[in-house]
């Protein structure tokens, strides 16, 4: 079982949707959380981060956090076609000189 | 902002030479990591290191060496290229929280795409 797994898609929305992204993660030592979008060809993008069980919001971007289910999930209202790339979760642990544990990312895809 | 610079967008190596991948980051970060990144497979860790000539070795540390000479910058040498290690490489950086134990993002630069023939 991989620490964090994510389903690889294409996750399709037509424009204007919401798309809800989902994470589930197999270590309990995980306590920060991290949300990446990368497009393709470029690098991963920092776009939201939590810590607490709860919800978390950032303009069009909410990230769901549930340390009981061992599930982050990001959603986005609103969904561009801009929004069309893939998006990579991560879970630090407290211990572990920082580093993060990646998932494999799923592609999201936005039809106008 | 964080800048992460990676010293080169794309680089064409023959198999046997010597590869260096050079990263600067202007944060004063502590740590910094190499990864590689092939499709199917997502981000894997190399190495990374937490302080100025501290180096730890990640998943896939075979075939590659690091050099964390100051602060700022992180190198990845590729002792004697191979096929196999044609890859986008990506270059990260983070801060160690003061008083936090809480992880902390890192900050990717734009990527290297290597290429050994």
């Amino acid at each position: 079982q991989k620490e964090v797994e994510q389903n690889s898609g294409p996750l399709s929305v037509p424009e204007g949707a919401i798309a809800s992204l989902n994470c589930t993660y197999s270590d309990r030592g995980s306590q920060s959380f991290f949300w990446y979008r990368q497009y393709s060809g470029k690098s991963p993008e920092l776009i939201m981060f939590i810590y607490s069980n709860g919800d978390k919001e950032d303009g069009r971007f909410t990230a769901q956090l549930n340390k009981a289910s061992q599930y982050v999930s990001l959603l986005i209202r609103d969904s561009q076609p801009s929004d069309s790339a893939t998006y990579l979760c991560a879970g630090g642990k407290v211990t572990g000189f920082q580093k993060l544990v990646f998932g494999t990312g799923t592609r999201l895809l936005v039809s106008p | 902002d964080v800048k992460v610079t990676q010293s080169s967008r794309y680089l064409v190596k023959r198999t046997g030479e010597k590869v260096f991948l050079e990263c600067v980051q202007d944060m004063d970060h502590e740590n910094m990591f190499w990864y590689r990144q092939d499709p199917g497979l997502g981000l894997r860790l190399i190495y990374f290191s937490y302080d100025v000539k501290m180096k730890e070795k990640g998943d896939i540390p075979e075939g590659y060496s690091v050099s964390r000479e100051k602060k700022e910058r992180f190198s990845l040498i590729l002792e004697s290229a191979s096929t196999n290690q044609t890859s986008m490489y990506l270059c990260a950086s983070s801060q160690t929280p003061d008083y936090s134990s809480l992880g902390q993002p890192q900050h990717f630069g734009d990527g290297t795409r290597l290429s050994i023939l």
